[in-house]
């Protein structure tokens, strides 16, 4: 089966850049998207077909997918970016989601 | 603006079954794919069933298969889930979600808020 891996936390300090890493195996040949989830809140998506941003997302997100790592990068983070964000994309008709990352803004 | 509603969650005793629905508004029903993704207490999201816009194509995650069956019902502008032979491990929270068009391999812009399913004796 195809899987996505996450680190399942990393920290930032407020105003520095936060990277989020997502690998699987080649998974630089498909899309990937980015969902952010707050506690208690249903997951926003952020970032989709790789670097796109959705209307209402802020440019400071972005993203980029290449080899078998695709990654979301926050610029000038701010505190209301502390989150959980999970990558996710197709294979074989079945959404994959990974792992989670939790982003702490310290 | 767009709003996916969910409902039918509770709680149940292991083997049951129970019927989730969600109610979309604020856009064209009938134009887009639908899923429903679960999440359990404290864990990560995983992906349930899709359904296509006319219902004739549909696919599971190998861990409900046999168990959940998806529908819609574009002319109520609602789809659903039914859960059958529940199972401890499928409490979670299930949320409906909006494929941003109509297509089986695209990302979910629009969620519900969830509902909440318990499977416990």
């Amino acid at each position: 089966s195809f899987d996505l891996t996450q680190p399942p936390s990393t920290s930032v300090s407020p105003g520095q850049t936060a990277r989020i890493t997502c690998s699987g195996d080649n998974l630089g040949e498909k899309y990937v998207c980015w969902y952010q989830q707050k506690p208690g809140q249903s997951p926003v998506l952020v970032i989709y077909e790789d670097r796109k941003r959705p209307s209402g997302i802020p440019e400071r997100f972005s993203g980029s997918n290449s080899g078998n790592t695709a990654t979301l990068t926050i610029g000038g983070t701010q505190a209301m970016d502390e989150a959980d964000y999970y990558c996710q994309a197709w294979d074989s008709n079945a959404a994959v989601f990974g792992g989670g990352t939790k982003l702490s803004v310290l | 603006q767009v709003q996916l509603v969910e409902s039918g969650g509770g709680l149940v005793k292991p083997g049951g079954s129970l019927r989730l629905s969600c109610a979309a508004s604020g856009f064209i029903f009938s134009d887009y794919y639908m899923s429903w993704i679960r999440q359990a207490p404290g864990k990560g999201l995983e992906w349930v069933s899709y359904i296509t816009i006319n219902g004739r194509s549909i696919h599971y995650a190998d861990s409900v298969k046999g168990r959940f069956t998806i529908s819609r019902d574009n002319a109520r502008n609602s789809f659903y889930l039914q859960m059958n032979s529940l199972r401890a491990e499928d409490s979670a929270v299930y949320y409906c979600a909006r494929h941003l068009g109509p297509g089986g391999d695209l990302p979910f812009d629009y969620w519900g808020q969830g509902t909440l399913v318990t499977v416990s004796s």
